[in-house]
């Protein structure tokens, strides 16, 4: 199947800095990305659908000066969480769409200390 | 809002078959999926059904779809320790807007 990435896997920071994550589809285009927020033990909340050369649209109640998505080419949109805070701290999972199918990449998780 | 609910847990012994239940409340759900999150991991689908169908099987995996009950199983055969995970059922009408249920924590005890 389709392969998605994500970088980093992991990564820990200071409350007030700001953290970018990338999602890569790597062996296809794909024209729209999403980006999931999964707390422990719990679904995964969809917080935006993002397309490539427009804006995202966001899901009601997620802080779109927050959470800046930027869907720049076909293979790569990137969720940039502003001046994090420890609230913020989660697993965050993306998907790209491939037809019929949405291929999720490995998750990273964000600790902001 | 639309609801996607499953049960939490479910344990088996190895070489059981496991089924776990999902239920839906959208009537107009196109697909249905499965899928599979081992620990620190994302998502691996593992299998997805259309609306119109009542059953897919795919190797270990079976899928049942009751329409009318808004009712999804899947079933995995001989389940073996590798296959304890956390598995999620989602519904989306069109592969955008995907709503999951919150997971069942499968445990296969030798």
């Amino acid at each position: 199947g389709a392969v998605v990435s994500q970088h980093p896997s992991w990564v820990i920071c200071k409350s007030g800095t700001s953290v970018k994550i990338e999602c890569r589809s790597l062996d296809f285009q794909a024209t729209t990305m999403f980006w999931y927020r999964q707390f422990p033990k719990q679904s995964l909340m969809l917080m935006a659908t993002s397309n490539e050369g427009s804006k995202a649209t966001y899901e009601q109640g997620v802080e779109k000066d927050k959470f800046l998505i930027n869907h720049a080419s076909l293979t790569l949109s990137t969720l940039t969480v502003t001046s994090a805070h420890p609230e913020d701290s989660s697993f965050y999972i993306c998907s790209a769409r491939e037809v019929y199918e949405q291929f999720f990449g490995p998750g990273t998780r964000l600790t902001v200390l | 809002g639309e609801d996607v609910e499953q049960s939490l847990f479910l344990s088996v012994r190895e070489g059981d078959s496991s089924v776990i239940n999902c239920t839906y409340t959208d009537s107009s759900s196109t697909y249905l999926y499965w899928y599979k999150q081992e620990p620190g991991a994302g998502l691996q689908l593992l299998t997805y059904i259309f609306s119109n169908m009542d059953m897919k099987q795919d190797q270990r995996l079976t899928v049942l779809l009751n329409k009318k009950d808004k009712h999804l199983s899947l079933r995995i055969a001989d389940t073996q320790t590798g296959d304890s995970a956390i598995y999620f059922c989602a519904e989306s009408k069109n592969n955008n807007d995907m709503r999951f249920g919150a997971g069942t924590r499968l445990t296969v005890k030798p």
